[in-house]
């Protein structure tokens, strides 16, 4: 089935480790994109790629880095991890910037 | 910064009923989207109105968007239980390239 895939589903870090989430669509959709999910603050937009080899930043991208060297694959690295960033992390993809976005079901991080 | 709020942000209704839930944003916007999510799953997009249109519907579903009162309502008629999520609405402000602003979401619940 087309989509997709996050790994890992979930995982509890300690904090100042470094930790990639993976995120791998076979849609062939040119945008990708990284949020994080936190309660009662909704999705906030961390780094986004409109096409392979470009990225930018979002809303709340310190402590974070992205890379996009191929079409398929947009990995989310934290260099060292804080507590702060505890939360649900989606990737999702789209066409096209401006089309509609198809997420994965998440990854659930804890930095203890 | 978040653009959509959702308004209201929890909604208990029966089934067989109608949910309305409203959307405000700050900025003018391309398109607005509006996504669905269940519980501990990714955000599934539902539909998307462009800048110039007034109206759109998708099955059961109802959009409107007013431009000049920067809001935009999701109308789910006929309510079923399956419909229990949560809702979301998001912008894409700008040139598009800078991924989709989300609000904080309503919770809807159909009671049986």
């Amino acid at each position: 089935i087309a989509g997709i895939t996050q790994a890992p589903t979930s995982q509890i870090l300690a904090a100042g480790r470094r930790m990639t989430l993976r995120c791998t669509q076979d849609m062939r959709h040119n945008a990708m994109y990284w949020y994080r999910q936190d309660l009662g603050l909704g999705l906030r937009l961390i780094h986004y790629s409109n096409t392979a080899g470009t990225t930018g930043k979002g809303e709340v991208p310190d402590g974070y880095s992205v890379s996009r060297a191929n079409t398929d694959d947009f990995p989310l690295t934290l260099a060292s991890a804080v507590p702060s960033q505890t939360s649900v992390y989606f990737c999702a993809s789209s066409a096209e910037p401006l089309s509609p976005q198809h997420f994965g079901d998440g990854t659930r991080l804890s930095i203890l | 910064s978040q653009q959509g709020e959702e308004d209201p942000q929890a909604l208990s209704i029966q089934e067989g009923e109608n949910a309305t839930m409203n959307c405000s944003y700050k900025t003018s916007i391309n398109n607005l989207q509006w996504y669905r999510q269940n519980s501990g799953r990714g955000l599934v997009h539902l539909i998307l109105i462009r800048s110039n249109e007034r109206e759109k519907h998708s099955g059961r579903l109802r959009v409107t968007l007013d431009t000049s009162k920067k809001s935009s309502s999701l109308l789910i008629t006929a309510s079923r239980a399956a419909d229990t999520a949560s809702y979301f609405c998001a912008v894409y402000s700008g040139g598009g390239a800078d991924g989709l602003t989300f609000g904080k979401g309503t919770h809807l619940i159909i009671q049986p």
